[in-house]
């Protein structure tokens, strides 16, 4: 089985800023890892698929990147709606997610 | 537009059995492979299960493995999963997800499942 880890496991940071998280899978997945955002008391939603294409109508201030083990995770200038806990996904095999980094003010 | 609608939750005691359900609606139904994600309370997403579009194959997480069965009816745009022997820890919000080339990329709102006794 492929375990995802994420770093940090939460963050603060100020409107405005830039955040990154890192996903690291404990096997090369190529580029089959998304990103999830998910609101309190929310479903998730995807954000971005293949470690950087980002779904359609998602701010371009959300970037992904990475291949093999190692992604990231990037928002750029901090919003207040983005207050969240976002979660990494491989879909390599079979299905596995990482456990979270929750972002908060 | 795209709906998912999860039903079928509640309270169980251990050792019970429910079904949930997802009806879809907003896209074709068929087109697509159907998930289960979880999320126990206070903590993070979990994969359950995954049936393909056309219901040839089908695979479960290992903790529920030989208890939980999911299925489809592409003639009535309903996803269901059949949860027998249930037990403390399948305590969780469920939610069905829609499948494309294994990114999930639209969600239900969620069911409770709380087995308790």
């Amino acid at each position: 089985d492929i375990q995802m880890t994420q770093s940090p496991s939460s963050l603060s940071a100020s409107i405005g800023d830039r955040v990154t998280i890192t996903c690291q899978a404990s096997q090369d997945i190529n580029n089959f890892l998304s990103w999830y955002q998910q609101r309190p008391g929310k479903a998730p939603k995807l954000l971005i698929h293949d470690s950087s294409n980002l779904e359609a109508g998602v701010p371009s201030r959300f970037s992904g990147s990475g291949s093999g083990t190692h992604f990231t995770f990037t928002i750029n200038s901090l919003q207040p709606e983005d207050i969240a806990t976002y979660y990494c996904q491989q879909y390599h095999d079979l299905f596995t997610f990482g456990p979270g980094t929750k972002v908060d003010l | 537009q795209v709906q998912l609608v999860e039903s079928g939750g509640g309270v169980v005691q251990p050792g019970r059995s429910l079904r949930l359900s997802c009806e879809v609606s907003g896209f074709t139904f068929p087109d697509y492979g159907m998930h289960w994600v979880r999320q126990a309370p206070g903590k993070g997403l979990e994969w359950v299960a995954v049936i393909w579009h056309d219901g040839s194959e089908k695979y479960y997480t290992d903790s529920v493995k030989g208890r939980f069965t999911i299925s489809r009816d592409n003639s009535r745009n309903t996803l269901y999963l059949q949860m027998n022997t249930l037990r403390v820890e399948d305590t969780a919000i469920y939610y069905c997800a829609r499948s494309a080339l294994g990114v999930f990329d639209q969600w239900g709102q969620g069911i409770l499942v709380s087995v308790s006794s």
